[in-house]
């Protein structure tokens, strides 16, 4: 019973392809999250989601877009893949905003 | 600007010795206080945490973390480590004010037996 699933593990393309990352959690929170570790493990957020709503954007390029059809999912597409989007990215979610948050394993994203 | 600083990037220590993992923090409002952990190849997950209350605040796997407001600090200790704790630890602080989950930049901690 994983609490927040994310697919895929791995995710290994080429420049300039469109891909998806998708993110589910079973554990009725209302406040989703997307985050970005780099190669020295230092983790930013990128997005946050209340209630399907967006409630924080940072500064992300716009090639990156995510989608929440739904209280329990959030998306991630990222377009026109550059080199440095090679990192691993995780999906989280809370019970509201502030709360303890509960990670997914990660996506593993190289560019090649 | 909110932000957390983690002492030390590597910890090394032998098993069964105490552990000290330091951090502190930038803000002039009330904050959420957090440690997490990360083993390798996956994700984060929440050690302990400081919402309110006692300072001194007891998480899973026997570790223990005191907020300390003069200092702005919130030190992450376990008195006897195992090979198994050696992982990744990342302190955490939520500003009601930004909205946003800041990370330190983690602290490797290797148990040698």
């Amino acid at each position: 019973d994983t609490a927040v699933s994310q697919t895929p593990k791995y995710l290994v393309t080429q420049m300039g392809n469109d891909k998806s990352i998708k993110c589910e959690q079973n554990l009725g929170h209302d406040t989703m999250y997307w985050y970005k570790q780099d190669s020295k493990k230092f983790l930013k957020i990128m997005f946050s989601y209340n209630n399907k709503e967006l409630i924080i954007n940072e500064t992300v390029p716009n090639r990156f877009s995510p989608k929440s059809p739904d209280k329990a999912h959030l998306n991630l597409h990222i377009n026109s893949l550059e080199l440095g989007d090679s990192a691993v990215y995780f999906c989280a979610s809370s019970q509201d905003i502030g709360q303890p948050q509960h990670f997914g394993d990660g996506t593993r994203l190289s560019i090649l | 600007a909110q932000s957390v600083t983690q002492l030390d990037s590597q910890v090394p220590v032998f098993e069964e010795a105490p552990v000290e993992l330091r951090c502190n923090y930038s803000s002039s409002v009330s904050v959420y206080l957090f440690w997490y952990v990360q083993y390798p190849n996956q994700g984060l997950q929440l050690l302990l945490k400081y919402l309110s209350g006692s300072t001194l605040v007891k998480g899973i796997n026997g570790f223990e973390a005191e907020f300390n407001k003069s200092q702005t600090s919130f030190h992450l200790r376990k008195p006897s480590v195992h090979i198994s704790d050696t992982a990744e630890y990342f302190c955490a602080v939520f500003s009601g004010n930004t909205g946003k989950l800041i990370f330190g930049q983690g602290t490797t901690l290797q148990v040698k037996p």
